[in-house]
C-alpha cells in the first residue's frame, strides 16, 4: 500500500518567486492536512482540507493558499516567496472525518524541505 | 491560549533503560497524538488516544483527560528508538488542526 507521496523532495526558490507543492493522500483517505515546520516555530498547522473542501486554516497570511482536487490530491501555493518561508512542509492523511480512537489516525509524508534564498 | 507543553526538551539515556516523555495541554484539546520525527523529516505517528492506555511493542502511551496530562514510555530503549518525540493535540473539533508541542529530543547511546 503506498504511503502519502509528497513531491517535490526538495526545492530551492528566489524571493519573490512562488511555488505550489503537492501531496498526494494514501488511496481512500479523504482528509489532507498541511503543516509547516520551521526550527525557531515548530511545526504549525496550515490547512485541513476534506472532499475538496477547506475546513480549516492555520494563522498564515493570505499567502499561502491550498486546494483539493475530487482525487484527494491536494496542492498548496506559496506566493512572493519570503526568507522565512524556508521550512519543511509536511502533509498528513487520514480516512476520517472526525477524531478517530484508532492508534493510528494520520499518515504523513516525507515532506518537502523548501528553501527561499 | 491553548497550548501543549513537553518535558524535557532533550534526554540522552542509556541503551536498555525505561523511558519517559510528558506532555501537558490546554483546554480546547479532545485527544492527542504522539509523533516520532527522525533526522530527514519524516514523521510516523505513533498513538492517538483520547483516554487511558495505548501499547505498541516497547512504546506504551497514557493519557489522563482530567489532568490534561499524556506520557510516552519507551521500555528497553534501543539506539533506534533516538528521534525527536512530538505530542499534538487536535484543536476545535478539527482532526487536523493539531497544535503542536515543541518535542523531545532523545538520544539514546550503546
Amino acid at each position: 500500500k503506498a504511503g502519502v507521496t509528497q513531491t517535490p523532495r526538495y526545492l530551492i526558490k528566489t524571493r519573490g518567486q512562488q511555488v505550489t507543492l503537492s501531496c498526494s493522500p494514501i488511496s481512500g483517505h479523504r482528509s489532507v492536512s498541511w503543516y509547516q515546520q520551521t526550527p525557531g516555530q515548530g511545526l504549525q498547522f496550515l490547512f485541513e482540507y476534506f472532499s475538496e473542501t477547506q475546513r480549516n486554516k492555520g494563522n498564515f497570511p493570505g499567502r499561502f493558499s491550498g486546494r483539493q482536487f475530487s482525487n484527494s490530491r491536494s496542492e498548496m501555493n506559496v506566493s512572493t516567496l519570503e526568507l522565512g518561508d524556508s521550512a519543511l512542509y509536511l502533509c498528513a492523511s487520514s480516512h476520517r472525518d472526525r477524531p478517530t480512537h484508532m492508534s493510528y489516525g494520520y499518515t504523513f509524508g516525507s515532506g518537502t524541505r523548501l528553501t527561499v534564498v | 491560549k491553548n497550548e501543549v507543553e513537553q518535558s524535557p526538551q532533550n534526554l540522552t539515556a542509556q541503551e536498555g533503560e525505561f523511558i519517559t516523555i510528558n506532555c501537558s495541554y490546554s483546554v480546547g484539546i479532545s485527544a492527542l497524538h504522539w509523533l516520532q520525527q527522525h533526522p530527514g523529516g519524516g514523521i510516523v505517528s505513533l498513538f492517538m488516544l483520547s483516554s487511558g492506555k495505548k501499547k505498541h511493542g516497547r512504546l506504551i502511551a497514557t493519557i489522563n483527560i482530567q489532568e490534561k496530562h499524556s506520557s510516552l514510555h519507551i521500555t528497553a530503549s534501543h539506539p533506534r528508538d533516538s528521534a525527536v518525540y512530538i505530542c499534538a493535540g487536535p484543536y476545535g473539533g478539527s482532526q487536523g488542526n493539531l497544535i503542536f508541542g515543541k518535542g523531545t529530543k532523545l538520544s539514546v547511546k550503546p
